[in-house]
């Protein structure tokens, strides 16, 4: 398996809903990043998970609950987003240390989320 | 901080050879990726570079000059299929890997 599994692929929510967006990976990948993607813009990095433990976060707010359950699983939960928060929340993984920078990251097809 | 400049857009012809250049600033160096980016579709993973030279992998290859904080993506006999952006993405610090903005190019007949 060398996919990247994102969960839901598209998502409406309104401002004072929570809801969790899912990545999964089999590749023993021990590091695990979100990055959020605005129109015609390059990803941008939210958080990196090493280890399950939380390595960066880019000041992120706080509305963005990164959690790392497993070295499988990475959730992003989400509360009180505003409708600039609309993005794709692409997730993806990778090898640690000289294998991140050989084989790059795999990514997921990523959430299209829509805050209403 | 991070600064990548790429071109916006560039069209080639199918067939032809295209260079796709990137010039970055950023505080630490871990080395360079290229990325590939289909519209609607999630970036998948192309080259890396950490020494300078030239890294040759089929139809790509990707350049880097520490030095000039400068890198080029070439990609020779195009087809149609390589339409797509292309992005610059120099690694800052561990695990801190920057997007370029992109370049979009497209392949015509």
């Amino acid at each position: 398996d060398t996919e990247v599994t994102q969960t839901p692929k598209h998502l409406v929510m309104g401002m004072t809903n929570k809801k969790s967006l899912k990545c999964e990976q089999h590749m023993g990948h021990r590091a695990m990043y979100w990055y959020k993607q605005k129109a015609k813009k390059p990803p941008e990095l939210m958080f990196v998970y090493s280890y399950e433990k939380l390595s960066i976060n880019e000041s992120v707010p706080s509305r963005f609950s990164p959690e790392c359950p497993n070295s499988s699983l990475l959730n992003l939960h989400l509360h009180a987003l505003q409708p600039e928060d609309s993005a794709l929340y692409l997730c993806a993984s990778s090898q640690e240390g000289t294998g991140a920078r050989s084989y790059g990251y795999t990514f997921g097809s990523g959430t299209r989320l829509t805050v209403v | 901080g991070q600064n990548i400049d790429q071109p916006t857009e560039m069209t080639a012809t199918e067939g032809a050879i295209v260079q796709i250049n990137c010039t970055y600033q950023t505080s630490g160096f871990n080395g360079l990726f290229w990325y590939q980016q289909h519209a609607g579709e999630a970036p998948t993973f192309l080259s890396y570079n950490v020494l300078d030279g030239l890294e040759e992998k089929g139809r790509f290859s990707s350049f880097l000059s520490r030095s000039k904080g400068y890198s080029y993506l070439l990609l020779k006999e195009l087809q149609m299929k390589d339409s797509a952006s292309y992005l610059c993405a120099p690694a800052g610090g561990y695990q801190k890997v920057t997007f370029g903005t992109g370049t979009k190019l497209q392949v015509i007949p």
